[in-house]
């Protein structure tokens, strides 16, 4: 069975730095690319980036490039996305998902980060 | 950017009714367009892909129409467990979500 299982909430301060993880299972994790989606709250989805664990290739949105870094290692089956000083405008629910045909059928259970002083 | 845009933004519909969503897009994306449903507190559901393929598992009262820049969503007759927020994404450039349309409970 295909499982994506994301790593806890997190409450942070403002400057803090954060990275939340996705671990896959089930399936051969290097194969795959995994995507990275923003839910601000009471908010819709929005696409961050993805990585293809296998070589580490990464792309992101052109709104997400230099605020987060997309990262994996494939010994361990786990994606990470991480900020290096959060602001009070990343509080978030964030989903991972797994890539299969150009579609994304396969998501984490979210994470949600709150930034707040 | 291709900028997806949902209508309604809000359906109030009652069980039985047959709900009509629509998504359009800003440019062209060919049959590039996915449908997923959201319900609180879970995690998206990929519900159509390539605007007419339903995804495994999910019901046929599920459909999905279109090409190019005008996609429609159908659900022929509502469950219970079909209200929820549904989005529209596009993968022809890189990867966007359009607003949602949340169908409500009339």
């Amino acid at each position: 069975e295909v499982q994506l299982v994301q790593s806890g909430a997190e409450v942070k301060q403002p400057g803090e730095s954060l990275k939340i993880s996705c671990k896959g299972s089930g399936y051969s994790f290097t194969n795959y690319w995994i995507g990275w989606v923003r839910q601000m709250p009471g908010k819709g989805l929005e696409w961050m980036g993805i990585i293809y664990p296998s070589d580490s290739e990464t792309r992101y949105s052109p709104s997400f490039q230099g605020q987060v870094t997309i990262s994996a290692d494939k010994s361990i089956s786990t994606a990470y996305l991480q900020w290096s000083g959060l602001k009070a405008s990343d509080t978030a629910i964030y989903y991972c998902a797994r890539r299969s045909n150009n579609n994304y059928f396969y998501w984490g259970q979210g994470t949600l980060v709150t930034v707040s002083s | 950017e291709i900028v997806l845009t949902q209508s309604p933004d809000t359906l109030s519909l009652s069980p039985g009714e047959r709900a009509t969503l629509s998504c359009r897009a800003s440019q062209s994306i060919s049959s590039f367009l996915a449908w997923y449903q959201q319900k609180p507190g879970q995690a998206p559901r990929l519900l159509i892909y390539d605007a007419s393929n339903r995804a495994t598992g999910i019901p046929a009262r599920f459909s999905g129409s279109g090409s190019g820049t005008d996609f429609t969503l159908t659900i022929s007759s509502l469950e219970p467990e079909d209200f929820a927020v549904y989005y529209c994404q596009q993968r022809s450039n890189w990867l966007t979500f359009g607003g949602g349309t949340k169908v409500e409970i009339k």
